[in-house]
C-alpha cells in the first residue's frame, strides 16, 4: 500500500485565492482526518469523518475553510478565500476501524501552504 | 511586533545513550495513547501505543510508561541512534478524537 497520499506537496498562493488540498486515504479505512501544524499552535485537528460523514468540524477555523469526502477514496480540504495566516502544513491522515486495540492514524507526507 | 512560536523542549544525547522523553495529558478519560515521530519534513509517524488499563508496554528499542494517577507519559528509547533525531509527539485518544502534546525536539549527538 502507498499509505495516505496528498497533494499538491507544495503550494504557493496569494492571498484571496481558493485553494484545495487532496488526500486519498489508506483502502479500507473509515476514518479520515485532517490536521494543520504550525510552529505557533502545533498539531491541531481540523475536521474528521468516519465512513465519509463529516462527524466533528468543530476545529474548522471559520467558514473560509471547507471539508468534503465524496467517497471512500478521496477527500478535499478547500480555503476560500486563503489568508496568510492559513500558512501552514497540512495532514491527512486515515485510521481503521479500531479493533480491540489500535486506533493508530496514518498520515500522509502533508502539503506546505504558503498564502502571499 | 515580534511574533511569539511554540518553543519545543529539547533533549540532547549521546548516541547510544538511553533518552526518555516526558508527556503530560490532560484528560483523565482518555483511554489509548500513541507516541509518534516526526521527522522534517515528514508527516508524523507511529512509534508505539498504549492503553489505559496497562502502565508498560515495550517494542523494539522504546518502552511507553503510563502513570495515570499523575497522567503522565513518558517514551524511554534504549541505545539512541542518530536516526533517532527528530520530534516526538505524545497522542491521547478521547472517543475517536486524538489530542497532540507540543512535541519534544530530539537531537542525537554522534
Amino acid at each position: 500500500d502507498a499509505g495516505v497520499i496528498q497533494s499538491p506537496r507544495h503550494e504557493v498562493t496569494e492571498m484571496g485565492q481558493e485553494v484545495t488540498l487532496r488526500c486519498k486515504p489508506i483502502s479500507g479505512h473509515d476514518y479520515l482526518f485532517w490536521y494543520r501544524q504550525t510552529m505557533m499552535r502545533g498539531l491541531e485537528l481540523l475536521i474528521y469523518f468516519n465512513n465519509n460523514v463529516p462527524i466533528d468540524d468543530s476545529g474548522m477555523p471559520e467558514d473560509r475553510f471547507s471539508a468534503k469526502m465524496p467517497n471512500a477514496s478521496f477527500s478535499t480540504l478547500k480555503i476560500q478565500p486563503s489568508e496568510p495566516r492559513d500558512s501552514a502544513v497540512y495532514f491527512c491522515a486515515s485510521s481503521p476501524t479500531g479493533t480491540g486495540y489500535s486506533h493508530e492514524q496514518f498520515f500522509g507526507p502533508g502539503t506546505r501552504l504558503t498564502v502571499l | 511586533g515580534e511574533s511569539v512560536g511554540l518553543h519545543l523542549p529539547t533533549l540532547s544525547v549521546q548516541e547510544g545513550d538511553n533518552s526518555i522523553i516526558n508527556c503530560a495529558y490532560s484528560n483523565s478519560a482518555s483511554d489509548y495513547f500513541i507516541w509518534y515521530k516526526q521527522e522534517s519534513g515528514k508527516g508524523p509517524q507511529f512509534i508505539i501505543d498504549i492503553r489505559s488499563n496497562m502502565d508498560k508496554r515495550q517494542g523494539q528499542r522504546v518502552t511507553v510508561l503510563l502513570n495515570k494517577t499523575v497522567k503522565h507519559l513518558s517514551l524511554q528509547i534504549a541505545a539512541t541512534q542518530p536516526g533517532d533525531s527528530a520530534v516526538y509527539f505524545c497522542a491521547e485518544n478521547t472517543g475517536n478524537q486524538f489530542y497532540f502534546g507540543t512535541g519534544t525536539s530530539l537531537t542525537v549527538i554522534p
